[in-house]
């Protein structure tokens, strides 16, 4: 039973490039959600997405970023036109249900933006 | 929003020694969670707390929710190496965003062998 799947585990993009983060969740989760940590820093709520459809984005820059969560396929996490500041490392997590009792991490995709 | 407080932001401690990280929330919770990042990993689910006054082990690590439920703590009696790594505690948001985590800053954690 493979856990929450990230990649790529790392990812280095230049200023202004695009950067895509794929999370496949655990086998029958069908809740998705995106964390960004900051260097020494705790880890910051960016979105909900259940299959098709955002629950909650409240925590997503305004602007360059984007989630999906397809009928088929992994979500994505979206940033165009990278800056240094987003450099972080971005976790998803997947429960069985709203709010299940824990929520399983995938491994983290660590973005550099050089 | 509703954020959690974390203190302290760091312990270095002797193996052997104990170690304490607390959690505070200026609002009632409906329960708290408590999770273990190794340096370079990712968070790993440790434990929830539901109850007022509720108090769980596991092994060497002893979890209490305040009888308020407003504050938490995360004890480890002895540490050992193998405990090194950031401890965060988080509270689940309801609503419709119901599964959605506020983490606390989190404490670092260092183990001096």
């Amino acid at each position: 039973n493979a856990g929450v799947m990230q990649n790529p585990r790392h990812l280095v993009r230049r200023r202004g490039q695009e950067a895509r983060l794929r999370c496949s969740p655990m086998k029958g989760h069908s809740h998705v959600y995106w964390y960004r940590q900051l260097p020494e820093e705790g880890l910051k709520f960016m979105v909900y997405l259940q299959k098709e459809n955002i629950i909650d984005e409240s925590g997503m820059p305004k602007e360059r970023f984007s989630a999906e969560f397809p009928k088929e396929g992994p979500s994505i996490l979206r940033i165009q036109q990278v800056v240094r500041g987003d450099s972080a490392a971005y976790f998803c997590a997947s429960s069985f249900r709203e709010g299940g009792t824990e929520a399983f991490f995938g491994q983290g995709t660590r973005l550099t933006v050089v | 929003g509703q954020q959690v407080m974390q203190i302290p932001q760091y312990q270095h401690v002797q193996e052997g020694e104990d170690f304490t990280t607390y959690c505070n929330s200026s609002t009632t919770l409906s329960n708290i969670q408590w999770y273990k990042q190794r340096p370079g990993g990712h968070p790993v689910f440790l434990i929830q707390l539901v109850k007022s006054g509720e108090v769980k082990k596991q092994k060497r690590l002893t979890f209490q929710f305040g009888e308020a439920k407003k504050n938490s703590s995360l004890h480890i009696t002895a540490t050992q190496t193998t405990d090194v790594g950031t401890y965060f505690c988080a509270r689940i948001a309801g609503g419709t965003s119901y599964g959605k985590l506020t983490f606390g800053q989190g404490t670092i954690l260092t183990v001096h062998p």
